[in-house]
């Protein structure tokens, strides 16, 4: 039973350019959420999708954009880069069918490092 | 507001110590849930326990256990005989209720715990 899967594992970007980071939730669950964690910090909700659209969004600009798919996977768009988006991005999924609060369960991120 | 503080940034025990890593939090809601994660170099949050605001009773498990008390809201967790496994970043969050249509997880800053043979 696969867990939280994140493509690229690192990725390495200049000022001013795109990206965009991968997650395939753990099997079974619909909700995907995803945060940023800079070096020393905890993690930062950026937004939460379920059902193929953002439910909430954190304090986080436009530049952050996100999608999900009708197989549950997601992608995370971040456009314009600055060098403070340096940072591990972490996606997490849980099983909202099964009732409020269920864990949320972490891939291994995506070190994004902004030259 | 919400906020969850961890006030210990970084604690150094031998192994077989007991350690206590301390978690108060706020919130305006009166229905929430309180989780510890374990993020060990590997970089992945590995989730430990979640508990809701209407449950006070302690958890043991193994050798960790939780003390969850909401006049103090404080959510403090314990490893007891410490081993160098456990060395890790272990993150508090807390999240409110679903019907605020998301469950977002909200995080302390951490405490990074060094277990030494």
């Amino acid at each position: 039973d696969a867990g939280v899967t994140q493509s690229p594992t690192h990725l390495i970007k200049t000022r001013g350019q795109q990206v965009t980071l991968r997650c395939s939730p753990k099997s079974g669950h619909d909700t995907v959420s995803w945060y940023q964690q800079a070096l020393g910090q905890g993690p930062q909700f950026i937004f939460q999708y379920y059902e193929e659209e953002e439910r909430q969004r954190g304090n986080f600009p436009d530049r952050f954009s996100g999608h999900q798919f009708p197989n549950y996977s997601s992608e995370l768009n971040v456009n314009a880069l600055l060098l403070g988006d340096s940072a591990l991005y972490l996606c997490a999924s849980s099983p909202r069918g099964e009732g409020s609060n269920q864990p949320q369960h972490f891939g291994d991120g995506t070190r994004l490092s902004i030259l | 507001a919400q906020k969850v503080t961890q006030a210990q940034t970084e604690i150094s025990v031998v192994e077989k110590e007991d350690v206590t890593l301390d978690c108060v939090y706020e919130t305006r809601d009166t229905t929430y849930y309180l989780f510890w994660y374990k993020q060990p170099p590997s970089g992945e949050l590995v989730f430990l326990i979640r508990r809701n605001s209407f449950d006070e009773q302690n958890e043991i498990s193994g050798r960790y256990s939780w003390n969850f008390q909401k006049s103090t809201s404080s959510f403090n967790f314990t490893i007891t005989a410490s081993q160098v496994v456990d060395s890790a970043v272990y993150f508090c969050a807390l999240s409110e209720a679903l019907s605020y249509n998301t469950d977002k997880l909200i995080f302390g800053t951490g405490t990074r715990l060094q277990v030494f043979p």
